[in-house]
């Protein structure tokens, strides 16, 4: 499974837009990228998933660039309620060989009034 | 109101005594999961189910067991829990569909402290 990177921390206000960027430069052909929201001692949630080029849903948008070697979370007009941990994964889909998600440490945002 | 649901959530017990954490899915899920949480380690896969009556090994199985004899319900089994067991665990399933996005749906978690 690739290796993704990601910066431990950011901080930003509400109101402004955040963009979380991940590396992931042994990416396989195969490989989707993913991103989950945790909030303390609750379970992972579901943000966006993408293969290349830009995906946007009502939450977040997904911009991949043609090498696939790294991906930028982008989240529109943050609140408090953003205040959380972002991971990145990378891997094959359920349906496409794989079986599980592999979590790294994540980046952990904190908004601010 | 579709969702995950895990029991107990809290869990207190001491080195040896058998326990079952259940997992319970009513979205119809073909697959599912279980996974551990510790400080400085993330998510980490314990076992995972394509369906039922099969499964297989994540990343630490050690320590643990799992069945899925029905489709909504895959429990993990501590046949004879440790210290080293203390940790947030956590429940996954997901749809298995081709050419749509991976989902996986979390429960709340169950805390579990192994004295």
């Amino acid at each position: 499974l690739a290796k993704t990177t990601q910066p431990i921390s950011m901080d930003s206000y509400e109101g402004q837009e955040v963009n979380i960027t991940c590396s992931h430069n042994n990416i396989a052909t195969n490989d989707y990228i993913t991103w989950y929201q945790q909030f303390p001692s609750q379970g992972p949630r579901f943000i966006i998933q993408g293969y290349k080029t830009k995906v946007t849903n009502e939450v977040a948008s997904l911009f991949i660039p043609a090498d696939r070697k790294s991906s930028t979370l982008s989240l529109p007009r943050v609140s408090l309620s953003d205040t959380a941990v972002y991971y990145c994964l990378v891997g094959p889909t359920l349906t496409g060989g794989g079986n599980k998600l592999t979590f790294g440490t994540g980046t952990q945002l904190k908004v601010e009034l | 109101e579709a969702q995950v649901t895990q029991n107990p959530r809290y869990l207190i017990t001491v080195t040896g005594k058998k326990l079952t954490v259940t997992c319970s899915q009513n979205m119809n899920h073909e697959y599912m999961s279980w996974y551990r949480q510790d400080p400085g380690l993330g998510l980490r896969q314990i076992y995972y189910s394509m369906n039922v009556e099969v499964t297989d090994k994540g990343d630490v199985p050690e320590g643990y067991k799992v069945s899925r004899k029905e489709k909504r319900n895959f429990p993990l089994i501590l046949e004879s829990p440790s210290p080293n067991q203390t940790s947030l665990y956590f429940c996954a399933s997901s749809l298995l569909r081709t050419g749509r996005s991976d989902e996986q749906y979390f429960g709340p978690g169950t805390r579990l402290t192994v004295t």
